[in-house]
């Protein structure tokens, strides 16, 4: 049973630039979120996915945006890259937007880097 | 913005103790759930409460929600090196999807 796979592991941008992340969720889930994570830092909740609609956002600008394909599975897009960035870019998955057992389980992240 | 908040920031333990971790959060929850991350990798879920249960256990974690004080707690007994990592508790609050708010985490390190 594949758990929840992201890809690129590691990426290197340049200011300005744009980045896409990609997520696959654990078999059998259809729900995806995306959390960024700096140095240090707990996780920050971006968005989720259901149903190939968002259905929550954090607090993150328009940069950020998103998509889930029919498969499930989830891209992250980030446009004008700043340095701020820079973090561990996680994507989770679940079971339903609102099942009561909405245990997340985690990919390995993406770490982007902003120079 | 962080919802939770853990305490303390940081604990060293020797093996063999346990390691209490606290969490404390602001709004109205459905479930909480607590998570272990090893050297900034990728997450490790715990363990998870829901709104309407005050205690859990998993192994050697136990876990305690006081939704009046707006708390909860992760005991983990008998402690091992392996435990080292941070742990994070994270807050979730369905409103028409469901919203994951983690805290700054806890970061455990204990000593052979």
């Amino acid at each position: 049973d594949a758990g929840v796979t992201q890809s690129p592991t590691h990426l290197i941008k340049t200011r300005g630039q744009q980045v896409t992340l990609r997520c696959s969720p654990k078999s059998g889930h259809d729900t995806v979120s995306w959390y960024q994570q700096a140095l240090g830092q707990g996780p920050q909740f971006i968005f989720q996915y259901y149903e190939e609609e968002e259905r929550q956002r954090g607090n993150f600008p328009d940069r950020f945006s998103g998509h889930q394909f029919p498969n499930y599975s989830s891209e992250l897009n980030v446009n004008a890259l700043l340095l701020g960035d820079s973090a561990l870019y996680l994507c989770a998955s679940s079971l339903g937007v609102g099942h009561p057992q909405e245990t997340q389980y985690f990919g390995p992240g993406t770490r982007l880097l902003v120079l | 913005s962080q919802q939770g908040e853990e305490d303390p920031q940081a604990l060293s333990i020797q093996e063999g103790e346990n390691a209490t971790m606290n969490c404390s959060y602001k709004t109205s929850i459905n479930n909480l759930q607590w998570y272990r991350q090893n050297s900034g990798r990728g997450l490790v879920h715990l363990i998870l409460i829901r709104s309407n249960e005050r205690e859990k256990h998993s192994g050697r974690l136990r876990v305690t929600l006081d939704t009046s004080k707006k708390s909860s707690s992760l005991l983990i007994t008998a402690s091992r090196a392996a435990d080292t990592a941070s742990y994070f508790c994270a807050t979730g609050t369905y409103t028409g999807g469901f919203k994951t708010i983690f805290g700054a985490g806890t970061r455990l390190f204990v000593k052979a």
